[in-house]
C-alpha cells in the first residue's frame, strides 16, 4: 500500500520561530489535507491542498503531486500552535486517507 | 453549522462488552469514515459508507460494523471488546469522494 512518511517526527521551536514540515507519498493521489491535532484530539483541519500553493496567515503550504510531496509552512510560531500535525492523502483508487505518523511541534514561550 | 459531532465524548467499558459510537455528519455531507488512533499514532481507516452501505474497509477483524442511516449519520459497533481496542475514535464526514473532509471531536474508549 501506500506509504506516507512526514519529517521531522519532532520539532522544538522558540515562539516566532518559523518552521518547514514535509510529507511524502509513494504513490498518486487525488486528495492531500494537513490537519492540527488539538491536545484534546481534535483533527482541525489547515489546508485541502492536492496540489499547488495555499496560504492562511501564518501557515501555508505547497503540493508538488508530480514529485509526491508536500510541504507545510509556519511562520512566527505561537505556542497556540503546539500539537501534532498530520499529513493525510487519499489514493486515486479511492482507498480513504492514509495517515503519515505526525509530526510533534512544540513552540516555547 | 454544527460540523460533525460525535457521542459519547468519553466511554469505559469492560471487556467482552459491545459499545456503539455515533456521528452526526457535518450539513450537506453525504459519506461518513470511521478511524481508530492509538496513542501516539495516526488515525487507522475502519470503514467508510456512502449510501446507507459499506463502500470500503480498512484491515479491521469482523468485530467492528457499522451502519448509516437516511438522514446520513452513522454508527460504529464494536462487539467483544479487547483491552487493544481502547483508543480515540474519530468519524470523518464528506461530500461524495475526493473532496475535503472534516472530523468530529472524536469519541475515548477506554477498555478494563
Amino acid at each position: 500500500g501506500i506509504q506516507v512518511e512526514q519529517s521531522p517526527p519532532d520539532l522544538i521551536l522558540q515562539e516566532g520561530a518559523n518552521s518547514t514540515l514535509r510529507c511524502n507519498f509513494s504513490d498518486s493521489v487525488n486528495n492531500l489535507q494537513w490537519f492540527h491535532q488539538n491536545p484534546w484530539g481534535q483533527l482541525i483541519n489547515l489546508f485541502y491542498i492536492p496540489s499547488g500553493t495555499k496560504q492562511n496567515g501564518r501557515l501555508s503550504a505547497t503540493t508538488v503531486a508530480t514529485e509526491r510531496y508536500s510541504l507545510l509552512y509556519i511562520s512566527s510560531s505561537q505556542t497556540t500552535d503546539s500539537g501534532v500535525y498530520f499529513c493525510a492523502v487519499e489514493l486515486r483508487s479511492g482507498q480513504n486517507f492514509v495517515f503519515g505518523p505526525g509530526t510533534r511541534l512544540s513552540v516555547l514561550p | 453549522d454544527a460540523g460533525v459531532t460525535q457521542s459519547p465524548t468519553h466511554l469505559i467499558k469492560t471487556r467482552g462488552q459491545q459499545v456503539t459510537l455515533r456521528c452526526s455528519p457535518k450539513s450537506g455531507h453525504d459519506t461518513v469514515s470511521w478511524y481508530q488512533q492509538a496513542l501516539g499514532q495516526g488515525p487507522q481507516f475502519i470503514f467508510q459508507y456512502y449510501e446507507e452501505e459499506e463502500r470500503q474497509r480498512g484491515n479491521f477483524p469482523d468485530r467492528f460494523s457499522g451502519h448509516q442511516f437516511p438522514n446520513y449519520s452513522s454508527e460504529l459497533n464494536v462487539n467483544a471488546l479487547l483491552l487493544g481496542d481502547s483508543a480515540l475514535y474519530l468519524c470523518a464526514s464528506s461530500a461524495g469522494f475526493f473532496t475535503e473532509a472534516f472530523f468530529g471531536q472524536g469519541t475515548r474508549l477506554t477498555v478494563v
